[in-house]
């Protein structure tokens, strides 16, 4: 059966600090893997991977695949009280379907 | 752009009653989902409709049926509501898959619905 699973499920940290979060995943015919941040309402997109050993970069945010491993990383440096959300790791199959993990509830305090 | 709308945004049910929840995007996307989002448990597809005139379940479709009416359009109903289906619903649209392109999903702010 298709899974994502997140790690740690929640964090808590203090602004500066680097955090890395994990995605692993067995999915079949995998097509994409994509991050999402929730804040209060509606996930954001923040990115999609689709090979493995290259990294994404937006800002304090990357990201980077592994698909020998099944895993993916989202890494956020110097972190801000604006990052604290609940990130989303989704991965998708070549049929379209998206399988979504738990998240991982991320707090950082001044 | 709105974007990806949801109607409504809240709603109470009692046991057994029907409701279709209704949701449109304007951006031309050809694959739109229904998810449903419970506390812990991250989001859970139901439904999805790859293109206009094609549907196909997803993780946890019992309960529930859709529509794509068109290209914008596509509704999921509820047609004997329980408890167990109070939840916050999420519809999503984005770019049609193929190949390279970038597919980026776009999220419709939700509905809250309440089942008593």
């Amino acid at each position: 059966e298709d899974k994502v699973v997140q790690s740690p499920l929640s964090l808590v940290v203090h602004e500066g600090d680097t955090v890395t979060l994990n995605c692993s995943y067995e999915v079949t015919n995998f097509r994409s893997l994509l991050w999402y941040k929730q804040e209060k309402k509606a996930p954001t997109f923040l990115f999609m991977l689709t090979s493995s050993g290259i990294e994404k970069k937006s800002g304090r945010l990357s990201s980077i695949l592994d698909k020998k491993e099944l895993f993916s990383i989202l890494n956020i440096t110097a972190t801000q009280t604006g990052d604290s959300a609940v990130y989303l790791c989704a991965v998708e199959a070549v049929a379209g379907d998206m399988r979504f993990g738990a998240g991982t509830r991320l707090t950082v305090k001044p | 752009n709105a974007g990806v709308t949801q109607t409504p945004k809240f709603q109470v049910l009692k046991t057994g009653q029907s409701m279709t929840l209704q949701c449109a995007q304007d951006m031309n996307h050809n694959s739109m989902y229904w998810y449903r989002q419970d506390p812990g448990m991250g989001l859970r597809l139901i439904y999805y409709s790859a293109s206009e005139g094609t549907t196909d379940k997803g993780e946890v479709p019992n309960g529930y049926n859709v529509s794509r009416l068109n290209k914008r359009e596509f509704s999921l109903r509820l047609e004997s509501a329980a408890p167990s289906q109070t939840s916050v619903y999420f519809c999503a649209s984005s770019e049609y898959p193929s190949g390279r392109a970038r597919k980026t999903q776009y999220f419709g702010p939700g509905t809250r619905l309440l089942v008593l």
